[in-house]
């Protein structure tokens, strides 16, 4: 079955970095689009990023643009969201979300359990 | 990437009907067939219920409909369940990236 696991959540300080990753298996992860999706503490889920099957077609919510980066690696089946400048609101449980396409698909057919991500002094 | 437009909360009695708009633009909702609807439990994952404006994944009753007219698109829940309390959001391809609806709170009296 399609299994979706995200690591690397933890606090965090205003400012700096954090990486996040998404192991994925039971299903060919090089074929589909990957995207993260993010709720912070009391409120709705906001759409932040999402990249293409082979890696060369992104696009970001303007919110994190220029702060955040989407990429994969189809030979370890991983998503990663590497995330810098990191300010209080980014606070969120991130989660990690299968596209049912290629390319962008059409919508969000299976996600992870989530990730929290603090970012406070 | 404003977010589209969804009432803060809905309720109804078990068996009854109640239907969730979400209202967005003609570059969104209204530009494109790429509507989808996520039903979210607090603390599971979010689910599909609807895609596509109006399909329905399998194993999703058929209670679960998906319309749209104009830059609006509305999903109806018919012979309402206890287990479908939940919040639900919308979702929308706006041309070079998605957005989500600020989401709904559905209450089973």
């Amino acid at each position: 079955q399609v299994q979706l696991v995200e690591s690397g959540g933890g606090v965090v300080q205003p400012g700096r970095s954090q990486r996040l990753s998404c192991a994925a298996s039971g299903f060919s992860f090089s074929n589909h689009a990957m995207h993260w999706v993010r709720q912070a503490p009391g409120k709705g889920l906001e759409w932040v990023a999402v990249l293409s099957y082979h890696g060369s077609s992104e696009a970001y919510a303007d919110s994190v643009k220029g702060r955040f980066t989407i990429s994969r690696d189809n030979s370890k089946n991983t998503l990663y969201l590497q995330m810098n400048s990191l300010r209080p609101e980014d606070t969120a449980v991130y989660f990690c979300v299968r596209g049912n396409g290629a390319n962008y698909g059409t919508h969000l057919d299976y996600w992870g359990q989530g990730t929290l991500v603090t970012v406070s002094s | 990437q404003s977010a589209l437009t969804q009432p803060h909360s809905v309720s109804g009695s078990p068996g009854q009907s109640v239907a969730i708009s979400c209202t967005g633009t003609s570059s969104d909702v209204g530009g494109y067939n790429y509507v989808s609807w996520y039903q979210h439990h607090p603390g599971k994952a979010p689910k599909v219920v609807i895609y596509d404006v109006s399909q329905r994944p399998s194993g999703v009753p058929d209670r679960f409909s998906g319309s749209k007219s104009g830059n609006a698109a509305s999903l109806t829940i018919s012979g309402l369940q206890a287990e479908d309390e939940a919040d639900y959001y919308c979702f929308s391809w706006a041309g070079r990236s998605w957005v989500f609806g600020g989401g709904t709170k559905l209450t089973v009296l």
